[in-house]
């Protein structure tokens, strides 16, 4: 059974930073594409980053430069450190395995976590 | 930056076909992922690459993208599908490929 477990969000004050961490199992991390998608309340879904099972990565606008995605296949986990964080980083977060072939992101998430709640605050 | 538009809101009763669509320039190029989330709970995918579908999603749920325009087709419509629906565009040629619409509730009356 795929399952995917994040873990590390909290409270934070504007500037500061954190480590979200997501366990992996149930598949061959590996061989998988990983994304990361965020979902402030009561608000939509943003795709946030991804990262091809050779590491190849993509981030959305509004994080590039502050928030740095990474993996680490013998461990089973996907990562994503957040620096400079602003109120609109808001969010839960959730970590999802992409469905894409091989080395290629498509984007299209099939399995999610049940997500871990990022809050920005003074 | 690419911009996704969908209808805030859907409404259906049960037994018809609701079409949710999800609007962007030339977005018949790009790949579009449709997802369904209750409230509470994770996204769930019910379509791929415009009109795949992933194991376990009921045939009812149909896609389509052509032109400016992608559906989300419902058949037959239950109770059950009463969720809020986001369609996710993928353009491989961007930096930043992957975007969002705001999503539509589905209401099944």
């Amino acid at each position: 059974e795929v399952q995917l477990v994040e873990s590390g969000g909290g409270l934070v004050k504007p500037g500061g930073s954190l480590r979200l961490s997501c366990a992996a199992s149930g598949f061959t991390f590996r061989t998988y594409n990983m994304n990361w998608v965020r979902q402030a309340p009561g608000k939509g879904l943003e795709w946030v980053s991804s990262i091809s099972s050779s590491s190849f990565i993509y981030y959305a606008d509004s994080v590039k430069g502050r928030f740095t995605i990474s993996r680490d296949n013998a461990k089973n986990s996907l990562y994503l450190q957040m620096n400079s964080l602003r109120a609109e980083d808001t969010a839960v977060y959730y970590c999802a395995r992409d469905r894409g072939p091989y080395d290629i992101v498509t984007g299209a998430s099939d399995y999610w976590g049940l997500g871990t709640l990022v809050t920005v605050s003074s | 930056s690419y911009v996704v538009t969908q209808p805030p809101s859907v409404s259906v009763a049960p037994g018809q076909t609701a079409r949710i669509t999800c609007g962007g320039n030339n977005i018949g190029s790009k790949s579009v992922h449709w997802y369904q989330q209750k409230p509470g709970q994770a996204p769930v995918l019910v379509v791929y690459d415009d009109s795949d579908r992933p194991s376990g999603i009921p045939e009812r749920f149909s896609g389509s993208n052509s032109g400016n325009t992608a559906t989300l087709t419902i058949s037959r419509v239950e109770a059950g599908d009463e969720a809020d629906y986001y369609c996710q565009v993928w353009d491989s040629s961007s930096d930043h490929p992957g975007v969002f619409g705001g999503g539509t509730k589905l209401t099944v009356l």
